[in-house]
């Protein structure tokens, strides 16, 4: 049974416009939750992440909000950039530092100019 | 420059042989990984180790076999029980933060002929 979800396979939006990256999760024991960004052939690379004590972590155009009553997060991007264009993932940590990260799908972001 | 190096890169293999995935890592962490990512599925758990001499099996840890003797080293062992070893292998490391961030090498595609 899937922990974190990522409901939505793609995403398409326009240059300069905001893009929203949903996720959702079952376990509420989680404590951290983090999003990565990954191009094709490459390894993910670390985006932004966010404790389960806050609501809101934002860094330059990276903003992520955490509903913990909803077990829902999102990722938001503005203004989006063609070098945006990756696939996003969603992951969560429960427990002591060096436990495995659980990871969603994915999502594919495509930001046309 | 710290980094995880993993190599090689793309490497094939007939049905029936086993293959050993390298991964280094000079970041001075603790604690390795290794994903596997199949389109559309994520990225799902091999084994992770937290230390030196000891690891624990993941999601999908059938037909594999790792072993960590040394820090900076964390082989992966795909063998011909794996039935569908086709992926794209990913290796990680943590240190002991609160966000238990990973950083990931470059990847290694396997394909078996």
């Amino acid at each position: 049974d899937q922990q974190v979800k990522q409901n939505s396979p793609s995403l398409s939006v326009q240059e300069g416009r905001i893009s929203i990256l949903n996720c959702d999760y079952t376990n509420s024991m989680f404590d951290y939750f983090l999003w990565y960004k990954k191009y094709p052939a490459e390894g993910p690379t670390f985006l932004i992440s966010i404790s389960s004590i806050k609501d809101k972590n934002e860094d330059g155009r990276f903003t992520v909000f955490l509903n913990k009553s909803a077990k829902h997060l999102s990722l938001h991007i503005v203004p989006s950039q063609p070098g945006d264009s990756a696939v996003y993932f969603c992951a969560a940590s429960a427990g002591q530092a060096g436990t495995a990260l659980i990871f969603g799908k994915g999502t594919t972001l495509s930001v046309s100019s | 420059d710290g980094g995880i190096t993993q190599s090689p890169k793309y490497l094939f293999r007939k049905e029936g042989q086993n293959v050993t995935l390298s991964c280094e890592q000079n970041l001075n962490h603790d604690a390795m990984y290794w994903y596997r990512q199949d389109p559309g599925q994520g990225l799902r758990l091999i084994y992770y180790s937290q230390i030196v001499n000891d690891f624990q099996k993941g999601d999908i840890a059938e037909g594999y076999s790792v072993s960590r003797e040394k820090k900076e080293s964390f082989p992966l062992t795909v063998t011909s029980a794996q039935k569908n070893p086709t992926a794209f292998y990913l290796c990680a490391s943590s240190g002991w933060s609160g966000a238990n961030v990973l950083t990931f090498g470059a990847g290694s595609r396997l394909t078996v002929l």
